[in-house]
C-alpha cells in the first residue's frame, strides 16, 4: 500500500543548528513533493516544492532534496531560530490535477 | 487577495443535526480541495474540484458527506446527519492547475459534534 513517513518523535534542536527533518514514502511515483508548515491552530504554509527531475531546491534558509532511487526527501532549515518552531508536512502528488497526499508531520522545537 | 475564506471558523453541533462547512476560494485557482485533520488520521483528502467538477471523491467517508461548487468562488462540504467522530478541524484549499504551485489553505472550521 502506499505510505508517506514522516518522523513522528519531535525533532528539538538548539537556535544556530541546522534542522533535518525527514520525508520517505513507498509505493509512489510522485512527479513533484511539497513541503508545508503548519502551526497550531492554523491551515498548512506552502514553503517548496520541487520536481523528480531536481535534486535540490533553496529558498532563503531552507533546502530541499529529492532521491527519487532512495524515495525520500531531506528538508533542512539552516541557522534555525525559534520562530522556525511549528509542524512540518511533506506532501505527495498523486494522480493528476495536482492532487496532494499528505504526511503526519514533523513537529520540530527550536530552543533558545 | 484575502486568502482561501472559510466559515464557520468554529461549529458546535448536537449528534444527528446537518451540518455545512463553507468555503471561497482564491479568485483564478481552478482546483479547490477539502481535508479533514485529526490527531489520529492526519490530513486527509476528501474530495477535489478542478473548474467546479468534482474529480475525486474517494476520500469521502460515506454518504452522509456531500460536497458542492455551484461556481468558481464558493464550495460547500456538507454532513448530514452528523456524528461524534466526525469532530475534526476541515480545511478547503485551493490551487491554480499547473504543478508549479503550492496549495493556499484556508484556516480551518473546527467541529465538534456532541
Amino acid at each position: 500500500s502506499q505510505k508517506i513517513e514522516q518522523n513522528s518523535e519531535a525533532l528539538n534542536i538548539q537556535e544556530g543548528k541546522t534542522a533535518t527533518l525527514t520525508c520517505n514514502y513507498t509505493n509512489y511515483s510522485p512527479a513533484y513533493l511539497q513541503w508545508y508548515r503548519q502551526d497550531p491552530g492554523r491551515g498548512p504554509v506552502f514553503l517548496l516544492l520541487i520536481r523528480e527531475n531536481e535534486k535540490e531546491k533553496r529558498k532563503e534558509r531552507l533546502k530541499v532534496t529529492f532521491d527519487t532511487t532512495l524515495k525520500q526527501s531531506l528538508f533542512h532549515i539552516t541557522a534555525s531560530q525559534p520562530a522556525d518552531s511549528a509542524t512540518y508536512l511533506c506532501a505527495l502528488a498523486s494522480g493528476g490535477y495536482n492532487k496532494l497526499i499528505f504526511g503526519a508531520g514533523t513537529r520540530l522545537a527550536v530552543h533558545p | 487577495d484575502a486568502g482561501v475564506i472559510q466559515s464557520p471558523r468554529h461549529e458546535v453541533t448536537e449528534m444527528g443535526q446537518e451540518v455545512t462547512l463553507r468555503c471561497k476560494p482564491i479568485s483564478g485557482h481552478n482546483s479547490l480541495f477539502w481535508y479533514r485533520q485529526t490527531m489520529m488520521r492526519g490530513l486527509e483528502l476528501l474530495i477535489y474540484f478542478n473548474n467546479n467538477v468534482p474529480i475525486d471523491d474517494s476520500g469521502m467517508p460515506e454518504d452522509r458527506f456531500s460536497a458542492k461548487m455551484p461556481n468558481a468562488s464558493f464550495s460547500t462540504l456538507k454532513i448530514q446527519p452528523s456524528e461524534p467522530r466526525d469532530s475534526a478541524v476541515y480545511f478547503c484549499a485551493s490551487s491554480p492547475t499547473s504543478y508549479n504551485y503550492g496549495y493556499t489553505f484556508g484556516s480551518g472550521t473546527r467541529l465538534t459534534v456532541v
